[in-house]
């Protein structure tokens, strides 16, 4: 079975360009979910989803970041401008309404 | 006071030893536990669900204790491939849908 796919897996941009995060979370599953990883801040929940309507993005750090789910299979988070602090790997994770939830193997981002 | 907690550790034992981390949740209406474990530089997986009257797999055993809030792992005969990071993962909400919270993890390392 495919689990959450991810893509690009691995991103080198300079300050101030745009970057986009894809996300195909498991089929079948209602919420989806965004989270970003550092050293220093540890696993922080950006956006979830539930069939396509994002429930919260209070861990969204500021304007500069926006997360869409136009249909059930496919989502992305999108930073403009990027900026050197947003250097993290970007998890997109989905689950059922009840049970675990599922991580794709994460995007990692470096912003120079 | 966080709303999932766990002892950062690291804890460093040897090969066969017996280990135990403990987790606290602030929500009492929590529903739903889990534990995952995070490898350098891949992203979560689901090492065991916790249920009601705990549960156990292979050398894995999984406790909830609703009164003090706290969930525990106990992981027996520590193998060196069981040095990870394990994060103590529970669903806030009392319908047992929505986000999961995520603990920051503790640090297992199993030396020869």
């Amino acid at each position: 079975d495919a689990g959450v796919i991810q893509s690009p897996r691995h991103e080198v941009t300079e300050m101030g360009q745009e970057v986009t995060l894809r996300c195909k979370p498991i089929s079948g599953h209602d919420y989806l979910f965004w989270y970003r990883q550092t050293m220093m801040r540890g696993l922080e929940l950006l956006i979830y989803f539930n069939n396509n309507v994002p429930i919260d993005d209070s861990g969204m750090p500021e304007d500069r970041f926006s997360a869409k789910m136009p249909n059930a299979s496919f989502s992305t988070l999108k930073i403009q401008p990027s900026e050197p602090r947003d250097s993290a790997v970007y998890f997109c994770a989905s689950r059922f309404p009840t049970g675990p939830i599922y991580f794709g193997e994460g995007s990692w981002l470096t912003v120079v | 006071r966080k709303e999932v907690e766990q002892d950062p550790g690291p804890f460093n034992v040897p090969e066969g030893a017996t280990v135990a981390f403990n987790c606290t949740y602030s929500n009492s209406a929590s529903q739903s536990f889990f534990w995952y474990r995070q490898d350098c530089r891949k992203e979560p997986k689901l090492l065991m669900s916790v249920y009601s009257s705990g549960n156990e797999d292979g050398r894995f055993t999984a406790q909830l204790n609703r009164a003090s809030q706290y969930i525990s792992l106990l992981i027996r005969d520590s193998k060196l491939s069981d040095s990870a990071t394990y994060l103590c993962v529970v669903n806030m909400k009392t319908s047992n849908t929505g986000k999961l919270i995520f603990g920051q993890g503790t640090t297992l390392q199993v030396k020869p």
